[in-house]
């Protein structure tokens, strides 16, 4: 199955910092990596899909690149309203793998 | 507006079959191009990738899990039964249903763009 590692685990950032995180991929998926956010006792909700389109109502603080084996998922500005978990998802061959999370709290 | 909910049991039994329904509305799967997927996450852990089927009745099933799995779609076009056999406490998890968009790449070909609307998921617990 395709691997994917992300990078931290978790991290502590203040309201207003800029917060990146990582995805690494087993192997090539070209583009096909997309991001979503959970927060505790919700479903999981679509930010990116193929590395870098923003989803249709997601704020423009939210951004994607990367291609091959290594992604990036940037938030440009933290809001309050961004500390949750965020996960990498490949669609390339399946089984379409997740990472296993990071998780954004509170400084 | 595209909603989706999961129903079925909340407790099965070690070596019982689950049968979950996602029960959908504001698209069909007599659209061409749609689907609906399964996806899993145990407590405090990752998502899981479980099984999909399309409008054309085109289906993928995750083969790393020992379950047999079923997916199908009913006749009306809003609903989509999950069956998972030989089910174990490992299978304990929230199990949720996501509208899919079928997308086309030509080196790979065709692939599931995103899980892009989710349901609220339903928590089964395998225990004897």
């Amino acid at each position: 199955d395709m691997q994917l590692t992300q990078s931290p685990s978790s991290l502590s950032a203040f309201v207003g910092d800029r917060v990146t995180i990582t995805c690494r991929a087993s192997q090539s998926i070209g583009s096909h990596l997309n991001w979503y956010q959970q927060k505790p006792g919700k479903p999981p909700k679509l930010l990116i899909y193929a590395a870098s389109s923003l989803q249709s109502g997601v704020p423009s603080r939210f951004s994607g690149s990367g291609s091959g084996t290594d992604f990036t998922l940037t938030i440009s500005s933290l809001q309050r309203e961004d500390f949750a978990t965020y996960s990498c998802q490949q669609n390339y061959s399946p089984p379409f793998t997740f990472g296993q999370g990071t998780k954004v709290e509170i400084k | 507006q595209i909603t989706l909910k999961e129903s079925g049991p909340t407790l099965v039994k070690p070596t019982q079959t689950l049968t979950l329904t996602c029960t959908f509305s504001g698209f069909s799967l007599r659209t061409s191009g749609v689907g609906v997927g399964w996806i899993r996450q145990p407590p405090g852990k990752a998502l899981e990738w479980l099984a999909l089927i399309y409008w054309n009745d085109d289906k993928q099933y995750n083969p790393s899990l020992k379950n047999t799995f079923s997916i199908t779609k009913d006749t009306s076009g809003n609903q989509v039964v999950l069956t998972m056999a030989n089910m174990d406490p490992v299978d304990t998890a929230t199990y949720y249903c996501t509208h899919i968009v079928r997308d086309y790449d030509p080196l790979t070909g065709y692939y599931p763009r995103a899980f892009d609307i989710w349901g609220q998921g339903t928590m089964v617990t395998v225990s004897s």
